[in-house]
């Protein structure tokens, strides 16, 4: 069970939009930057989003990110069948007497 | 650009130690700018962090791995490396290793090893 939950999978038509959820709590989300990773298949994950909403030099402007409070939220709009992967958001985490990284469980985005 | 590049034993036998080496180009392993990290992605699961070094030997380990795990620098081949000891089937898996930034976020990745644990 992943301290940080997403949904298992999300699903929209091509040309439309999508946002996919990261919940957490205070002792990660709440206090720390939240990055989000896409994982095509048979690849390794790919940066997308980190500082919450900052993209890292050739991500396009579909893919936006936000936090509010112990959530995070990645946004992709114009969907292309392209998008089709694995998304992950991750942070740190500072329970268990010990600083250590989180992911979410992984969110199956298909473009129907 | 900085490029990873994961090497090892794709086959450790139940009881035994994985050991892993991470090869960095394109960059200095002691820059300072990054510290290194290993995380793992049993077949169709989710990303485990395992753990992260710095340069100068400061690590920080996954609290469900800490017991087993030991993560070095070799800053003369730019290189960090895991090892993972008294593997069980769990511990199969592929075995990433990346480049965390100072503020958190993975940004450079390796192309993943897998490691099997098999008698």
């Amino acid at each position: 069970q992943s301290v940080l939950t997403q949904p298992p999978s999300v699903s929209a038509a091509p040309g439309q939009k999508v946002t996919i959820s990261c919940s957490g709590s205070s002792s990660n989300i709440g206090n720390n930057y939240v990055s989000w990773y896409q994982q095509l298949p048979g690849t390794a994950p790919k940066l997308l989003i980190y500082d919450n909403n900052k993209r890292p030099s050739g991500i396009p402007d579909r893919f936006s990110g936000s936090k509010s409070g112990t959530s995070a939220t990645l946004g992709i709009t114009g969907l292309q069948t392209g998008d089709e992967a694995d998304y992950y958001c991750g942070t740190w985490d500072s329970s268990l007497s010990a600083l250590h990284w989180v992911f979410g469980g992984g969110t199956k985005l298909t473009v129907l | 650009q900085v490029q990873l590049q994961e090497s090892g034993p794709g086959l450790v036998k139940p009881s035994q130690t994985l050991s892993l080496t991470c090869t960095v180009s394109g960059g200095s392993i002691s820059s300072g700018s990054y510290y290194w990290s290993w995380i793992r992605q049993p077949a169709g699961k989710g990303l485990e962090w395992i753990g992260r070094i710095y340069t100068s030997g400061s690590t920080n380990y996954n609290p469900s791995l800490k017991s087993r795990v030991t993560i070095s620098v070799d800053t003369s081949k730019n290189q960090f490396s895991l090892k993972l000891s008294s593997v069980t089937a769990a511990d199969t898996a592929v075995y990433y290793c990346a480049s965390l930034q100072m503020g958190g976020a993975f940004d450079y990745w390796g192309q993943g090893t897998l490691v099997t644990v098999s008698s």
